[in-house]
């Protein structure tokens, strides 16, 4: 059964600190690997899309890692801020050939604070 | 603006009285979907569509129902809500979600409760 887990569920750190999420997952075949920011009550916003040879790719503060071999990826927050306050979605896609289908982790619920 | 714009984005409804969530794109995008969203438990795809007048299901279809006349347009129905269906409700679009660069756009949710 295709399953992506997120860890932590939830996460506090002071605003300046960084942390990781990590995101493990059993797709099978793998298309790429998305992670999102989720803002409360707001729909999901894209932070970065990795195919299978993508080791790492970043979006400002936010570095995502894959390894393909081990099924696990992980975004890395630098200098955390108030506004990364948020849910962060792993999502992994499947090629099933005529379409793609998603498997979306559960998320971590990341707050940062003074 | 390119975005992703449903409506309503709170409704409060009773058991059995039919309601549709309407979505709606700006970006051209051949790829359509609806998820729902539960505590615990993610975003759960319900249907999806991949051109006008092609939907599939998802891995949460019961009782609901979804058109695609337009390629802009794709409203989630609900023919007789149950209080099981009281979640957050998101549509998203996409170029296509296959490719490395399939960007999955999303709305910003419908949340819906039915007593």
């Amino acid at each position: 059964k295709n399953q992506v887990e997120q860890s932590p569920q939830s996460l506090i750190i002071l605003e300046g600190k960084n942390c990781t999420l990590q995101c493990n997952y059993t797709v099978s075949p793998f298309s790429n690997l998305r992670w999102y920011k989720q803002d409360t009550g707001r729909g999901p916003v894209s932070l970065t899309i990795m195919t299978f040879s993508e080791n790492t790719k970043s979006n400002g503060r936010y570095t995502a890692t894959l390894d393909a071999d081990t099924k696990q990826s992980s975004l890395h927050i630098t200098a955390s801020q108030l506004s990364d306050s948020a849910s962060y979605i792993c999502v992994v896609s499947v090629n099933t050939g005529t379409a793609s289908k998603l498997t979306f982790g559960t998320g971590t619920r990341l707050q940062v604070t003074l | 603006e390119a975005q992703v714009t449903q409506n309503p984005r709170y409704l409060i409804t009773v058991t059995g009285k039919k309601l549709t969530v309407t979505c709606s794109q700006n970006m051209n995008h051949e790829y359509m979907s609806w998820y729902r969203q539960d505590p615990g438990l993610g975003l759960r795809q319900i249907y999806y569509s991949m051109n006008v007048e092609v939907t599939d299901k998802g891995d949460v279809p019961e009782g609901y129902k979804v058109s695609r006349k337009e390629k802009r347009n794709f409203p989630l129905i609900l023919e007789s809500p149950s209080p099981n269906q009281t979640s957050l409700y998101f549509c998203a679009s996409s170029l296509s979600p296959g490719i490395a660069t399939g960007e999955l756009f999303f709305g910003e949710g419908s949340r819906l409760t039915v007593l």
